[in-house]
């Protein structure tokens, strides 16, 4: 059984990078798609993008220049960095897989992780 | 960005109850829609793929359909551990967008 697993700092400040890294246990990172989506409190669900261990990446639009994904096969993990924070950033951060090829849906996800951004 | 629309955003139903969620995308997706349940602080968890498709041990209850630009999710008898937000997700973009939630609460 696929699981994932979100960790890192729960408070950032504004201005900040905001660094999450995704665990995967049960299966090997090497051969699908990795996705971060988050969550404001209260609020719907938001796309971030998603890297896959070949250098594929690509993300949204409206955080494009703000995000780098990136996949570490040596440790069966994938990490998000969003620079530049700021309290619309506050979030519950997901990690999820992609089983093929982008896009598609998506099939096994971490549990969240919350990020505070808060001077 | 394709645009999904859900409605109703709440909507109160009582066990047993026959409940229908709908799903609007601002262009054609074909059939290359997802739905998902989420319960307080969980992950969302995965109910549907392409339209109409049932993820592996989801409950026959849950069922859904449409093309196109328009689609549904059905639950034929709500159940207790059925009061949850649901949401749809198109991916026939790049870039994945999800509807804005539907809060499914006892009557």
């Amino acid at each position: 059984q696929v699981q994932l697993q979100e960790s890192g700092p729960g408070l950032r400040k504004p201005s900040e990078t905001l660094s999450l890294t995704c665990t995967v246990s049960g299966g090997s990172i090497s051969s699908y798609y990795w996705n971060w989506i988050r969550q404001p409190p209260g609020k719907g669900l938001e796309w971030i993008g998603y890297s896959y261990n070949r250098g594929s990446t690509k993300s949204n639009p409206s955080l494009k220049s703000r995000v780098t994904i990136s996949v570490d096969t040596s440790k069966n993990q994938f990490s998000l960095q969003l620079r530049s924070v700021t309290a619309a950033d506050t979030a519950v951060y997901y990690c999820a897989r992609e089983e093929k090829p982008p896009p598609y849906f998506l099939d096994y996800w971490g549990q969240g992780i919350l990020v505070t951004v808060s001077s | 960005d394709i645009q999904m629309t859900q409605s109703p955003s709440t909507l109160s139903a009582s066990v047993g109850d026959r409940v229908t969620i709908t799903c609007r995308a601002s262009q054609s997706i074909v059939n290359w829609l997802a739905w998902y349940q989420q319960k307080p602080g969980k992950a969302p968890k995965l109910l549907i793929y392409k339209a109409s498709t049932l993820e592996s041990g989801v409950p026959s209850r849950f069922s859904g359909s449409g093309s196109g630009t328009e689609f549904t999710l059905t639950i034929s008898s709500l159940q207790p551990d059925d009061f949850a937000t649901y949401y749809c997700q198109q991916y026939s973009s790049f870039s994945k967008t999800f509807g804005q939630g539907t809060k499914v609460d006892f009557k």
